[in-house]
């Protein structure tokens, strides 16, 4: 079993919908989770970034954490066309720099004008 | 403004060139590191440097040199590079949070 899996997609949503981007792993040492958005052909960037269990809120976008079922969440309200990107999660043991982030290869969404 | 600089962003060569893709970064993080990233694999880390001197292998070393001469340096040596190779890469720098590069897209013929 893979340490994090991430569905790849492609998923793609009308303008305005409520999208869900999920991450499963397997690993319970895992303490520090991360959502980064990657554009087309640039780096990726940090979005969300949360400790342990729990929600948290940044304008659309809600990042849920649940580790006893070992899944974390990345919702986006009234999606727009340019969230379209692809959307990494990622995840370590530790918040320091000396601690390796594992990420999953990513879910494509495109969001329709 | 923070940034983490790669150059080139675009390299297309030939198999044993020997080319070096540079990173500079301007938040004075002593952490830094190199990823590539492939469809279907995702990123995977290939080389990264805890401090001036300090550098260990990631997941996917082979082929692959770099240096940390200064910190704010990290640059990746392909000696001879091969078509497997071929890939986008990152150059990213992180104290508590991870910052990457625009990337470099490397084709080797």
């Amino acid at each position: 079993q893979k340490e994090v899996e991430q569905d790849p997609g492609p998923l793609s949503v009308p303008e305005g919908a409520i999208v869900s981007l999920n991450c499963t792993y397997s690993n319970s040492a895992f303490q520090y989770f991360m959502w980064y958005r990657q554009y087309s052909r640039k780096g990726p960037e940090l979005l969300m970034y949360t400790y342990s269990s729990g929600n948290k809120e940044d304008g659309r976008f809600t990042a849920q954490v649940d580790k006893s079922s070992k899944y974390i969440s990345l919702f986006i309200r009234d999606s727009q066309p340019s969230d379209s990107a692809t959307y990494l999660c990622a995840m370590s043991k530790g918040g320091g720099s000396n601690y390796k982030l594992t990420f999953g290869k990513g879910t494509l969404l495109t969001v329709n004008p | 403004e923070a940034q983490v600089t790669q150059n080139p962003r675009y390299l297309i060569t030939v198999t044993g060139k020997k080319l070096t893709v540079t990173c500079s970064q301007n938040m004075n993080h002593e952490y830094m590191s190199w990823y590539r990233q492939d469809p279907g694999l995702g990123l995977r880390q290939i080389y990264y440097s805890m401090n001036v001197e300090v550098t260990d292998k990631g997941d996917v070393p082979e082929g692959y040199k770099v240096s940390r001469k200064e910190k704010r340096n990290f640059p990746l040596i392909l000696e001879s590079p091969s078509p497997n190779q071929t890939s986008l890469y990152f150059c990213a720098s992180n104290d508590e949070k991870l910052f990457f590069g625009s990337g470099t897209q490397l084709s080797v013929l």
